[in-house]
């Protein structure tokens, strides 16, 4: 089962233009991590943010934690061409730890 | 420093038959997990290994199996195959458990079942 959703499915943005993903989740977490995905290869992690942090920062990438509202938020600053990517939340949950839980995915298009 | 690496790339085998996938995690890492993941959908938790246990498991049924060896090396397992079993299969390492760290990945073994 998928605990996390993200929103919008697909997003299509010109270089230069910010990107935002959200992702929204069923149960209480000790994290929620971002990953990246490259044309059904493996993921990449971006960032990780802990069940006490309200933001993070990493280069071009802002994160953002809303625990009341169950849900995070990815922003991609200055988009490139090499943004093109399927972007996904994971979340570790407070109980039953050990395992991720993916959302949905986001597919953004950065056209140069 | 090699990454988490897996064999084979890609695979094709035809209903019923068995399969087993490898991976090799990054230098360091203790701990192997696996995911499933359909087209357009994202990865879903088979299990996950540590010291050569099964630690957790996702919803997948007894078909799927698994193996971690000294080395921390792991195999994955899939009996009496079924066309939706056709997927990438992603392999994570991290080093102890989940709580707080990140999972390295590799670049998955894609099965088609025909």
């Amino acid at each position: 089962s998928q605990q996390g959703e993200e929103d919008p499915q697909a997003l299509s943005i010109q270089e230069g233009e910010n990107a935002t993903m959200n992702c929204s989740y069923k149960t209480s977490i000790n994290n929620l991590q971002w990953y990246r995905q490259n044309s059904g290869r493996g993921l990449v992690h971006l960032i990780l943010i802990r069940s006490n942090e309200r933001e993070k920062h990493s280069g071009r990438l802002r994160v953002t934690l809303d625990t009341s509202k169950k849900s995070s938020s990815l922003l991609i600053t200055a988009s490139r061409a090499a943004d093109t990517a399927s972007y996904f939340c994971a979340t570790e949950r407070s109980y039953n730890t050990d395992k991720l839980i993916f959302g949905t995915g986001t597919r953004l298009q950065v056209f140069p | 420093d090699a990454g988490v690496t897996q064999s084979p790339t890609h695979l094709i085998k035809t209903r019923g038959q068995q399969v087993t996938l490898r991976c090799s995690p990054k230098s360091g890492h203790d701990t192997v997990s696996w995911y499933q993941q359909a087209l357009g959908q994202g990865p879903q938790f088979i299990f996950q290994y540590y010291e050569e246990e099964e630690r957790q498991r996702g919803n997948f049924p007894d078909r799927f199996s698994g193996h971690q060896f000294p080395n921390y090396s792991s195999e994955l397992n899939v009996n009496a195959l079924l066309l939706g079993d056709s997927a990438l299969y992603l392999c994570a390492s991290s080093t102890g458990t989940f709580r707080g760290y990140e999972q390295y990945f590799g670049p998955g073994t894609r099965l088609t079942v025909t």
